[in-house]
């Protein structure tokens, strides 16, 4: 049960583009499309953004999306606000019938 | 709405036991398989822990295999963690959710939980 492979920290200006890589192996991300995404604010519980590689929750903003090729997948936001500035997560399902986490990535909106 | 909330956590000893609870309400409690994921404190998430809607089957992380047990209680609408021979490394923000698809789409707001002498 290894952790997913996040970047440990991204950044963007206001207004740009970000993309979050999320590394993992074909008994993870590779093997199912049971990966999602989280975004934490300090002192917050974590709140669900993507799920199943693509697909945004009702509420969430369509700036954020999903993607994956292969063992990896991506988190991108666009239009990058203040308010992304977070911890984000992904996660996935995986071959033992558990789950596994990221080591998380913080955005920081210069 | 869907509301999950943690209690159960504290200060407690290596060695010693723990049990917390999640009292889901706003949704059909035994419809949905539930889990425990936990946060150390300034570290990552970690997944813990998952039952099924009806308890029948259950799953955990290596870190806790053997010592800690989920449960359920599907008529007081209450998910469970028994935390057994805990350790220093156990301490941490504890969170349950519920799962929607294999995605944990609804998490409570977390209880602590400190292991120290």
């Amino acid at each position: 049960q290894s952790a997913l492979t996040q970047p440990a920290s991204v950044s963007g200006s206001p207004g740009q583009s970000i993309t979050i890589s999320c590394t993992g192996t074909s008994s993870d991300v590779g093997g199912y499309n049971y990966v999602s995404w989280y975004q934490q604010h300090p002192g917050k519980a974590p709140k669900l953004m993507i799920s199943d590689v693509t697909n945004r929750p009702s509420g969430v903003s369509n700036r954020f999306s999903g993607s994956k090729s292969g063992n990896t997948a991506s988190l991108t936001i666009s239009g990058l606000q203040a308010e992304d500035e977070a911890d984000y997560y992904c996660s996935s399902y995986t071959s033992s019938s558990t789950w596994v986490f990221g080591g998380g990535t913080k955005l920081t909106v210069l | 709405q869907v509301q999950l909330v943690e209690s159960g956590g504290g200060v407690v000893q290596p060695g010693r036991s723990l049990r917390l609870s999640c009292a889901a309400s706003g949704f059909t409690f035994s419809s949905y398989g539930m889990h425990w994921v936990r946060q150390a404190p300034g570290k990552g998430l970690e997944w813990v822990a998952i039952i099924w809607y009806d308890g029948s089957k259950k799953y955990y992380a290596d870190s806790v295999k053997g010592r800690f047990t989920i449960s359920r209680d599907n008529s007081k609408n209450t998910l469970y963690l028994q935390m057994n021979s805990l350790r220093a490394e156990d301490t941490a923000v504890y969170y349950c959710t519920r799962d929607v698809n294999w995605n944990l789409a609804y998490w409570g707001q977390g209880t602590l939980v400190t292991v120290s002498s």
